[in-house]
Parts: structure tokens; sequence; C-alpha cells
């Protein structure tokens, strides 16, 4: 069974920090990772995707890489803003017979002081 | 449309009521998922649909009944629910293969007294 696991489960900076969130996954059999942001109370807006034949991607400050092999992943958030305070959460895909699979890691929550 | 639309936004229903959560998407996804998630927990997969045929049900209580009526719509059918099945209900699509990754609505809050 996947497990995912995020490093730290919580973190608050000062505004302007460079930061970095991890994740490791148990089954290195994935198709392809996903991190999110979840607000409070809301759905999840979908940050970067990285397909498991992918080291990177980057979007605006963000940047997650992926190295499938050792099963872990990391988004860097350049220059962080406190409109940037949210969870992130890692998923991985995996296909089965049955359909395609999502599993989440637990989550870090991040505040981003002014 | 980029989006996948989730009605009603928040429900609260008596342990007794019949009720039914909706979710509609057009980016011509074949695939469509039912997510539970609770208070400071990761979202925990509930069912998927492949093509409008269910073929993942992660033993959930028959209390809950998904129905996919076509490629677009994923209803969630609700009766006798207890209260620890509050939750934030989201609905999720995407391609049947992987080369775009999930959408996710905004979830229904769903409260049951």
């Amino acid at each position: 069974k996947q497990e995912v696991t995020q490093i730290p489960a919580a973190l608050s900076v000062p505004e302007g920090e460079n930061l970095v969130l991890n994740c490791s996954f148990t089954d290195s059999a994935i198709y392809n990772l996903q991190w999110f942001r979840q607000d409070p109370g809301k759905g999840l807006t979908s940050l970067l995707l990285i397909q498991s034949s992918q080291r990177e991607q980057t979007s605006g400050r963000l940047n997650a890489s992926l190295d499938k092999s050792s099963g872990r992943s990391t988004l860097y958030i350049a220059a962080s803003q406190p409109g940037d305070s949210a969870t992130y959460l890692c998923a991985v895909r995996r296909e089965e017979t049955s359909g395609s699979r999502l599993t989440f890691g637990e989550g870090t929550q991040l505040t981003v002081n002014p | 449309d980029t989006e996948v639309t989730q009605t009603p936004k928040h429900l609260v229903m008596g342990m007794t009521n019949k009720k039914s959560l909706k979710c509609e998407q057009h980016m011509g996804h074949r695939a469509m998922y039912w997510y539970k998630q609770k208070a400071k927990k990761p979202p925990e997969l509930m069912f998927v649909y492949s093509y409008e045929k269910l073929s993942i049900n992660e033993s959930v209580p028959s209390r809950f009944s998904p129905e996919c009526p076509n490629s677009s719509l994923l209803n969630l059918h609700l009766h006798a629910l207890q209260p620890e099945d509050s939750a934030l209900y989201l609905c999720a699509s995407s391609q049947a293969t992987g080369i775009i990754g999930y959408t996710f609505g905004s979830g229904t809050r769903l409260t049951v007294v």
C-alpha cells in the first residue's frame, strides 16, 4: 500500500523567505505526482504536476522536483508572501487495473507572517 | 471551461433525510472521483468512475450511493447518514490516462445533525 509522508507538518516563516516542503512516498511505481494548495474549508487547487519521467516543473515562484527512484519530491517556494499561507498537499497517482488512485500526504500547514 | 462545479456548497441534513450532492465538469474528462475530507486530514478516496462505470468502491457504507448519469455528471446520494459522516466532500475529475492531473471542485460542506 502506498504511503505518502510530508515534512514538516507545520511551518511558520517571515515574509520574503525561501522555503522547501518535503514529500516522500514508499512505492516508486507512480504515474505522476501533483502538488496542491488548500485554503481552510476550500477545495484543492493544483499547483504543479510532475510526470514520472520528469525531474522538475516550475510555475512562477514555485518549483517542484521529483526523484522517483528515491521516492522523494520537494516543493520550493521563493520569496514567500502572506498570501501563500495555506495547507500544501502532495499526492501520487498510481494506475491500477480497476482505475486511477491518488494517494495524499497529511499536508504541510504553511503560515507566512507579514 | 476548466472547472469542476459542486453543488450545494453547504448542506445540513438530519439522520433520516435523503439528499444528493452534485458534481459537473465539461473538460471531457472520463474519470470522476468522490473524496471525503475530515478536518485537518487529507482527502480519502471513496469512489472512482471510469467511462461512466464504477471501477473503485473503497468499502464505503451503503448509505452513500454514487451515480454517474453521463460523462459530465457525478452524483452522490445520501441516506440515513450518521453525525460522523459530517465532512467536506470533494469531487474531482481527470483524463482516464494521467497526462493531465486531477481537477478538484470546491467541495460540499456536509453537516449531519
